[in-house]
């Protein structure tokens, strides 16, 4: 079935570095990427599409200058935070879809800690 | 605009009993309505969808759901739980199938009692 790498799968870092997480779709071409950001004991909450080759639909409320987000090739989506704070320490997913009518598949996620 | 609702942010079963998951939706459109479960530290698999064919959707693991739109409900079953359900489980909606945004419910954390 459809596989999603996602990498790192914990990161620990000090507050006002740079966090760069990687999702990748390993026998598919992902046409389209989702990253969502989950909080403790709370439900998923989208924060960008992004489609291959152009740039992300970021979500309201979600500063785009603080999560970058790339899909450079049908395969790969990053996304940096930037200048990372305490309060951006989450789970981060990603998700990917297939061209045509097919669903979603997640990745395992990115447990990121801000100290 | 699309929610769900999950009723129930905490379900008990006892091993062998019924599972039962609440989930009731909103949607200006025929929905596109779907379940995912989350194991600890992982991302999301998905059980089932419903995509307008069948009411009655079988999915993996032995669960199912039925779609009952004068209810507006899209509750997942099980008919014996098994200690690897335990789970965090999340309903969700859509406009379309395969489309861009998925509307998630709040989650279920499904316990089993040995």
């Amino acid at each position: 079935g459809a596989v999603v790498s996602q990498h790192p799968s914990r990161v620990i870092c000090k507050s006002g570095t740079s966090v760069k997480i990687e999702c990748r779709s390993l026998d598919f071409q992902a046409t389209t990427m989702f990253w969502y950001r989950q909080f403790p004991k709370k439900s998923l909450m989208l924060m960008a599409t992004s489609n291959e080759g152009s740039k992300a639909t970021y979500e309201q409320g979600v500063e785009k200058d603080k999560f970058l987000i790339n899909h450079a090739s049908l395969t790969l989506s990053t996304l940096t935070v930037t200048s990372a704070h305490p309060e951006d320490s989450s789970f981060y997913i990603c998700s990917a879809r297939d061209r045509g009518l097919k669903p979603q598949h997640f990745g395992d996620g990115t447990r990121l800690s801000i100290l | 605009a699309q929610s769900v609702t999950q009723l129930g942010s905490h379900v008990s079963v006892s091993e062998g009993a019924l599972v039962l998951l609440r989930c009731n939706y909103s949607s200006s459109v025929p929905p596109y309505l779907f379940w995912y479960v989350q194991y600890p530290n992982q991302g999301l698999q998905l059980l089932l969808k419903y995509t307008s064919a069948a009411t009655l959707v079988k999915g993996i693991n032995g669960f199912e759901a039925e779609f009952k739109k004068s209810e507006t409900s899209f509750h997942l079953t099980k008919p014996s739980a098994h200690m690897s359900d335990a789970a965090e489980y999340f309903c969700a909606v859509s406009e379309s199938f395969g489309n861009e945004k998925l509307t998630f419910g709040t989650g279920t954390r499904l316990t089993i009692i040995p």
